[in-house]
């Protein structure tokens, strides 16, 4: 079965640069989710995106950004990186954003360095 | 605010070990509760999960019981299996979000042959 699929796996990057994470959720799935996992910590909800429109925002720094286009897809676009940045980013979809079930249906994470 | 709460790891048993992974919550309302879990090199898959007290969620010989009196959803396992090895996550989504979770810190199980 098709699963919650992220790009890149990996991402290095400058201090002060730019980077882009994309996240292709469930086929049919209309809800996306992202998390911030830093090491030894636990995922951190950043902001979730429901029919192409914010639904839900956490502890999102204002240098990032994001979206979901209409073919449901998302971009988290962060800018004037820092050290603290890096992490591993989880996108997560589910198909419909109103029913407490809790089930995310998570990828497998994109690592991102910041040298 | 919302917080998970899990017992310090990492947890190194031998295979056939009984397993006890402690979790409570802080939530107002009632929350729904679940485990995640994370083999090595994958993403975070959802094990089994509870949406009102004293229910039990149970899975691949896994279980866990929301316990409203105590704020506990403690994950056990009767015999553990080396396949068991990952990291292991405790999450809670309050009533009425739109299914937003909140994690615990994750504990690193490891079985030994």
């Amino acid at each position: 079965a098709a699963g919650v699929i992220q790009s890149p796996r990996h991402l290095i990057k400058e201090k002060r640069e730019t980077a882009t994470l994309k996240c292709y959720p469930i086929p049919r799935h209309d809800t996306v989710y992202w998390y911030q996992q830093g090491p030894g910590q636990d995922p951190q909800f950043l902001i979730s995106f429901y029919e192409k429109m914010q639904s839900d925002k956490g502890s999102i720094p204002d240098r990032f950004s994001a979206q979901q286009f209409s073919d449901y897809h998302s971009e988290l676009n962060m800018s004037s990186l820092e050290l603290g940045d890096s992490a591993l980013y989880f996108c997560a979809s589910s198909s419909f954003p109103g029913e407490n079930t809790g089930e995310l249906f998570f990828g497998e994470g994109s690592r991102l360095t910041v040298l | 605010g919302d917080s998970v709460t899990q017992m310090e790891g990492p947890v190194t048993l031998s295979e056939e070990a009984f397993l006890t992974i402690n979790c409570t919550y802080t939530a107002t309302g009632y929350p729904s509760l679940f485990w995640y879990v994370q083999y090595p090199g994958e993403g975070l898959q959802l094990l089994l999960k509870a949406t009102k007290a004293d229910d039990k969620g149970s899975n691949k010989g896994f279980e866990a019981t929301y316990r409203k009196e105590t704020t506990s959803f403690h994950l056990e396992k009767g015999s553990v299996q080396v396949s068991d090895s990952a990291v292991y996550f405790c999450a809670l989504s309050p009533p009425g979000a739109n299914s937003k979770l909140t994690f615990g810190k994750g504990i690193t199980l490891s079985v030994r042959p």
